[in-house]
């Protein structure tokens, strides 16, 4: 059975950081593309980042620069840092299988929270 | 970047009745658009893909079409438990959301 659980969410002062963690089984998580989509309280979905099979890595234009995607083949994990927080980045932070363009995102977490405040 | 345009944003349905949701992109997207389907504290569910494909353990009543600029989701006859927020999808892009609450 595949799983996402997502791990790493908090209260966080503005200009602070924060790593989110995404541990999957059921399958491997170097062979896929993972993405981390976010929603702000009561708003919609916004696609944050991108780390295909190959590794190649891809960023909101809101996020380039502050956040960095990675995973941990040994552990078959998938990690989101998130460094200058700001208030904006305020939300639910979902990691989610990305079955490319045709097929859409297949496999979701449960969801973390990351509320940055001061 | 591609523009996903949803509507209308709110339709209030009847149990039982048919709902059609509507999702224009601002330039082709072939068939590679999806839908979701979230309630609230949940995560989004994948519904549909290619436009048309329902995925894995979706009900029949759920229909997508579509292709090029405009697409249809369409709930046949609408049960309790869809009473929701549905979300297309293309690539990194999604639209803004159609709530579907009971009228």
């Amino acid at each position: 059975e595949v799983q996402l659980v997502e791990t790493g969410g908090g209260l966080i002062q503005p200009g602070g950081s924060l790593r989110l963690s995404c541990a999957a089984s059921g399958f491997t998580v170097s062979s896929n593309y993972m993405s981390w989509v976010r929603q702000a309280p009561g708003k919609g979905l916004e696609w944050v980042s991108v780390i295909y099979s190959g590794g190649s890595t891809y960023y909101a234009d809101s996020v380039k620069g502050r956040f960095t995607i990675s995973r941990d083949n040994s552990k078959n994990t998938l990690y989101l840092q998130m460094n200058s927080l700001r208030a904006e980045d305020t939300a639910v932070y979902y990691c989610a299988r990305d079955e490319g363009a045709a097929m859409g995102y297949d496999y979701w977490g449960q969801g973390t929270l990351v509320t940055v405040s001061s | 970047e591609i523009v996903m345009t949803q509507s209308p944003a709110t339709l209030s349905v009847s149990p039982g009745e048919r709902a059609t949701l509507s999702c224009r992109a601002s330039q082709s997207v072939s068939s590679n658009l999806a839908w979701y389907q979230q309630k609230p504290g949940q995560a989004p569910r994948l519904l549909i893909y290619g436009a048309s494909t329902r995925a894995t353990g979706i009900p029949a009543r759920f229909s997508g079409s579509g292709s090029g600029t405009e697409f249809t989701l369409t709930i046949s006859s609408l049960q309790s438990e869809d009473f929701a927020v549905y979300y297309c999808q293309h690539g990194l892009f999604f639209g803004g959301g159609t709530k579907v609450e009971i009228k």
